[in-house]
């Protein structure tokens, strides 16, 4: 089990709102590390998506965009389109183990 | 335009060294932290290590028994050794740049499946 804890998986039809939330704890995003996130197409590598909490990349369309409260993230992809299918994965960094970590990932359906 | 490609072999037996070599295109090579990631098949993705220009390691706690990385900057590749492999070692690996500021892994390989059977 993950120190990040995410939900598997989550869906929503086009067009809608679809939250993937990540949960940890105050040895990391509570702590104040930073979150991103990256979105792993099946077969591919992870592909950065949000830095430092609720940055995008240049080019990175603003459906996506994140926040961090406590110890929790959450990744929010509006106006939800079939390319999104993927996988979705938090990272940060623990300061008492003394890693980088990620989240379990979840699986965003689109129905 | 950062680019990685990376190679090594993609079968071994249980107890063999897992070996893989990531060379890195444009960019700084010496600004910058290099990771490896594996991803065991159907599962997370688990963080093994970093290496500076300058040598220096971080390796995951789990892994630092077995865990070797080492560096050659006049070639701009960064490469990993992982001894006495076992099944729970089959996964993709890849190479990544970071942990940059902001502790992010901004450009990644394009992964590897290394698989580890008797």
């Amino acid at each position: 089990q993950s120190v990040l804890t995410q939900p598997p998986s989550v869906s929503g039809a086009p067009g809608q709102r679809v939250t993937v939330s990540c949960t940890g704890s105050s040895s990391n995003i509570g702590a104040g590390y930073e979150v991103n996130w990256y979105q792993q197409l099946p077969g591919a590598a992870p592909k950065l998506l949000i830095y430092a909490n609720d940055n995008r990349p240049s080019g990175l369309p603003d459906r996506f965009s994140a926040s961090t409260s406590g110890t929790s993230a959450s990744l929010v992809i509006t106006g939800l389109q079939a390319e999104d299918e993927a996988n979705y994965y938090c990272q940060s960094y623990d300061g008492s183990l003394g890693v980088s970590l990620f989240g379990g990932g979840t699986k965003v359906a689109v129905l | 335009q950062v680019q990685l490609h990376q190679w090594g072999a993609g079968l071994l037996k249980p107890s063999e060294t897992l070996s893989l070599t990531c060379a890195v295109y444009g960019g700084s090579f010496s600004a910058y932290y290099w990771s490896w990631v594996r991803q065991p098949p159907g599962k997370g993705l688990e963080w093994i290590g970093e290496i500076n220009h300058t040598g220096g390691t971080h390796y995951n706690p789990s892994l630092k028994s077995r865990v070797t990385m080492s560096i050659d900057t006049s070639k701009n590749q960064f490469f990993l050794n992982l001894a006495s492999v076992t099944a729970a070692d089959t996964a993709v690996y890849f190479c990544a740049r970071g942990p940059t500021r902001n502790r992010v892994f901004d450009y990644w390989a394009q992964g590897a499946l290394v698989t580890v059977s008797s």
